[in-house]
């Protein structure tokens, strides 16, 4: 089945710091997503991004979609404690219709 | 505006009771979503329905779960008989559409003991 390779597993950062993390796949996908899970709630919406080589801000994140449309990668400029927890890449495959497929996730913790 | 509502949020019963799920999609949200979370195996899509349809199951795990989406603004989740590796947080998500992004409830933590 489709898989979506994420990484880092987990980073520990400094508040201030920029924060990176990127999912790939071998598979072409249509629309991705990115989302952060707090402790004890859903996954909230973060970005979304439906076109090869866009890139989106929303506040202090910015991602992109990949050129090839396998990849895309999250950034997090200046980090603060309330970035703290996990970040789920997420894909709409060509041929899958209406099915995401996730990333394992990225936990970030920020030291302050 | 009100997101996806999940209840109960919490929900711990003993092996071999009925348990039911509940979810009440974002109102003009056509596409429903149920997925489980758990460590091991992370978030895993176990069924979903556009226009109150069930389209796609084949994630549900077994005959014991069962989903049903009696009209635009009500779901449920249905595990009978309930075992302890059913034991996971169960979310519900929903879209507006096919392929747009999906919206996820709080979720219900069910612990089968």
């Amino acid at each position: 089945g489709q898989q979506l390779n994420q990484s880092p597993q987990s980073m520990f950062i400094q508040e201030g710091e920029d924060v990176s993390m990127n999912c790939t796949s071998s598979s072409i996908f249509n629309t991705w997503l990115w989302y952060k899970q707090d402790p004890g709630e859903g996954p909230v919406l973060l970005i979304a991004l439906y076109k090869a080589g866009e890139l989106t801000s929303n506040g202090r994140l910015t991602a992109q979609f990949g050129i090839t449309r396998k990849d895309s990668f999250l950034n997090i400029s200046a980090s603060i404690p309330s970035d703290v927890g996990i970040y789920f890449c997420a894909g709409l495959p060509m041929e899958y219709g209406n099915k995401l497929v996730f990333g394992a996730g990225t936990i970030l913790r920020v030291k302050s | 505006d009100a997101g996806v509502i999940q209840s109960p949020r919490h929900e711990v019963t003993e092996m071999g009771q009925e348990v039911t799920l509940r979810c009440k999609p974002i109102s003009g949200h056509n596409s429903l979503f149920w997925y489980r979370q758990t460590m091991m195996r992370g978030l895993e899509l176990l069924i979903y329905f556009n226009n109150n349809v069930p389209i796609d199951d084949s994630g549900m795990p077994e005959d014991r779960f069962s989903a049903k989406m009696p009209n635009a603004s009500f779901s449920t989740l249905k595990i009978q008989p309930s075992e302890p590796r059913d034991s996971a947080v169960y979310f519900c998500a929903s879209s507006f559409g096919v392929g747009q992004p999906q919206h996820f409830g709080d979720g219900t933590r069910l612990s089968i003991l």
